[in-house]
């Protein structure tokens, strides 16, 4: 079964500071693509930056990178220079050929605060 | 480009009655995908339809249900409710290709969800 865990249930970060959020995930399938979500408290889900198992360079989407070592299963993400419109809830997924289905596994998630 | 739309955004029901909550997908996405997210359980999937079919369908109960038109609006129903349906109820759209066997660049777009609660 697949399984993402995110150890961090909550990030206390300065403004401009960068920022880590710890991804680990478990799978037996050859072939996966890992996404990064932010969820506002208005519920929205909203897309950060996406890295598919059968790539060879870390995914980047301008602040946003995703520290991707395959050997060790983890998917980092990583915010650089922060801003206070980070705050918000981070989810790790990971979608794989189950049944064809476009099923997302998604981790606890990380509370990420950002202080001023 | 219109995003996901949900509707109703707030509902509040009581024990035993039943809920329906609509899902329009972005124009053009024919696969449709919805969770529910509770601050026990986290997001877990219920279902995903794609051209009026249900295509998978998580680890819930047969209270839940739906279904998808042929615009690709999608319902789902949740009979007798329980307390512990409360959740905030998350549609996802996605441009499905057929035949498409790797998991590509396309990430789900979500609506900003249908918020239940259960009294």
């Amino acid at each position: 079964a697949q399984k993402i865990t995110q150890t961090q249930p909550g990030m206390f970060v300065q403004e401009k500071e960068a920022v880590t959020l710890d991804c680990t995930y478990d799978t037996s399938d050859q072939s996966y693509g890992l996404f990064w979500y932010k969820q506002p408290s208005s519920g929205e889900m909203i897309f950060l930056i996406y890295q598919g198992s059968y790539d060879e360079q870390n995914a980047t989407e301008g602040r946003y990178s995703l520290n991707f070592q395959k050997a060790r299963k983890s998917a980092n993400l990583v915010i650089s220079a922060s801003q206070l419109g980070d705050s918000a809830m981070y989810f790790c997924a990971m979608r794989g050929k189950i049944q064809g289905a476009q099923k997302l596994v998604f981790g606890q998630g990380t509370r990420l605060t950002i202080n001023p | 480009k219109a995003g996901v739309t949900q509707t109703p955004r707030y509902l509040i029901k009581t024990r035993g009655q039943q809920v329906t909550l609509s899902c329009s997908p972005i124009s053009g996405h024919r696969s449709v995908s919805w969770y529910q997210q509770t601050p026990g359980q986290g997001l877990q999937f219920l279902f995903e339809y794609f051209s009026e079919t249900q295509r998978n369908k998580g680890n819930f109960p047969g209270r839940f249900s739906g279904r998808q038109f042929s615009n690709s609006r999608s319902e789902m129903n949740v009979s007798t409710l329980e307390l512990g349906d409360s959740a905030l109820y998350l549609c996802a759209s996605f441009p499905y290709r057929a035949g498409y066997n790797r998991p590509n660049t396309g990430e789900l777009f979500f609506g900003e969800g249908s918020r239940l609660t259960v009294l």
